[in-house]
């Protein structure tokens, strides 16, 4: 099983919303990621967690916040998006973080459009 | 820090001609590079990775791609493509020193024309 699952595929929320993306594997992985994708541009790397624990932020905006409850799962919690934010995320996860040059497995990504 | 360039953004191709897709990179280390694919409305699905050893690395779905140390190239080809391939390639670095922090290239987009 190489699966990493994302859930919803699609959200569509206000401003002033808060709404939480869902992410779930079970190959075992002790990293995990988020990465933010706009249509016809590269995924940009937002959040990564080894063992659980945040271990690189790259300068995301506050409205952006990650958790990873356990092992397998991890969150993104969004709250007063603007409508810029609107993109593609994509969670990904792969054995283990450090420099060991491991395979990075991506969901199918969660659509979200911000009105 | 490192950095990727894709020089083609777009490579159109006829059905069962050959395709090299051309990626360079920029790091002060020793780097692992990958190739990953993404089909329309989907997520990224790693199509062959140089890690070390041979730099002639060979993938999924009849890719491969060599590694260039002096030239600092990773370039992926296929010796026939199908309209299957059609899709967005990216070329991506992650440099030894650091987690798996991988950083993609812009990608090039390529269309298999029947």
């Amino acid at each position: 099983d190489t699966e990493v699952t994302q859930t919803p595929k699609h959200l569509v929320m206000g401003m002033t919303n808060k709404k939480s993306l869902k992410c779930e594997q079970h190959m075992g992985h002790r990293a995990m990621y988020w990465y933010k994708q706009k249509a016809k541009k590269p995924p940009e790397l937002m959040f990564v967690y080894s063992y659980e624990k945040l271990s690189i932020n790259e300068s995301v905006p506050s409205r952006f916040s990650p958790e990873c409850p356990n092992s397998s799962l991890l969150n993104l919690h969004l709250h007063a998006l603007q409508p810029e934010d609107s993109a593609l995320y994509l969670c990904a996860s792969s054995l283990g973080p450090f420099r060991s040059g491991n395979t990075i497995y991506f969901g199918e990504g969660s659509w979200l459009t911000v009105v | 820090a490192q950095s990727v360039t894709q020089l083609d953004s777009q490579v159109p191709v006829f059905e069962e001609a050959p395709v090299e897709l051309r990626c360079n990179y920029s790091s002060s280390v020793s780097v692992y590079l990958f190739w990953y694919v993404q089909y329309p409305n989907q997520g990224l699905q790693l199509l062959l990775k140089y890690l070390s050893g041979s730099t002639l690395v060979k993938g999924i779905n009849g890719f491969e791609a060599e590694f260039n140390k002096s030239q600092t190239s990773f370039h992926l080809r296929k010796p026939s493509v199908h309209i299957s391939d059609t899709a967005e390639y990216f070329c991506a670095v992650s440099e030894k020193t650091s987690y798996d922090k991988v950083i993609f290239g812009p990608g090039t987009s390529l269309s298999v024309i029947p």
